[in-house]
């Protein structure tokens, strides 16, 4: 079945430092890939999402790039701010199944420090 | 601009007792789904509804029960609690779709089930 595996947290930076969430995942057919965040006391959002093999989502200095060779759909950021500390997922939805049908990592904790 | 609106925020329940998660959305969209949220297991599917009249099971179904009698409503029954379903249950809506559109959730619904 699907399932998709992200780096264990939390995680703890300095502000202005480099992030990289590592997110795997196995799957049958092409499945599309979304990096979800969760803000404190809030419901998830949708952060970026890439729909085929070498496409780059983007947003907020966010990106994260489709690599079908290694599985991978790896989260990263240049330089975090504060307001960068929350939980980040992981998730893929089955091919042709549309994205209510998601499957989710278990979440990274990002902590970002002034 | 309500968006998906989710009743209790929070909830404290006795084993055996039942109740309702209200689950309202504004955006015509077709797709719903519930999903709950434990520490170390992210989220996991409990059922999901394609459209009015139509809904599924998904990975954790067990102990809820869920109905679609119009586009905008989609409330999760619990029949008899346990302490196994104290959790943070997260109601979510999309488009749908072959495009996989974005889900958008609400803010959640915490329970205790003592």
């Amino acid at each position: 079945g699907n399932s998709v595996t992200q780096m264990e947290g939390p995680v703890t930076l300095s502000e202005e430092a480099f992030l990289t969430i590592n997110c795997t995942y196995t799957a049958t057919g092409y499945p599309s890939l979304f990096w979800y965040v969760q803000y404190p006391g809030e419901g998830l959002q949708l952060l970026l999402k890439a729909t085929k093999a070498d496409d780059k989502g983007s947003n907020k200095g966010f990106e994260a790039t489709y690599r079908k060779e290694t599985t991978s759909f790896h989260l990263e950021k240049g330089s975090v701010q504060v307001s960068d500390s929350a939980v980040y997922f992981c998730a893929l939805s089955r091919s042709g199944a549309g994205s209510y049908q998601l499957t989710f990592g278990k979440g990274t904790k990002l902590s970002v420090i002034p | 601009n309500a968006g998906v609106t989710q009743t209790p925020k929070f909830q404290v329940l006795k084993t055996g007792q039942s109740m309702t998660l209200q689950c309202a959305q504004d955006m015509n969209h077709e797709y719903m789904s519930w999903y709950r949220q434990d520490p170390g297991m992210g989220l996991r599917l409990i059922h999901y509804s394609v459209g009015a009249g139509i809904t599924d099971q998904g990975e954790v179904p067990n102990g809820y029960n869920v109905s679609r009698s119009t586009t905008e409503d989609f409330p999760l029954r619990l029949l008899s609690a346990a302490p196994s379903q104290t959790s943070v249950y997260f109601c979510a809506s999309s488009q749908g779709g072959k495009t996989n559109e974005k889900l958008f959730f609400g803010s959640g619904t915490q329970l205790s089930v003592l």
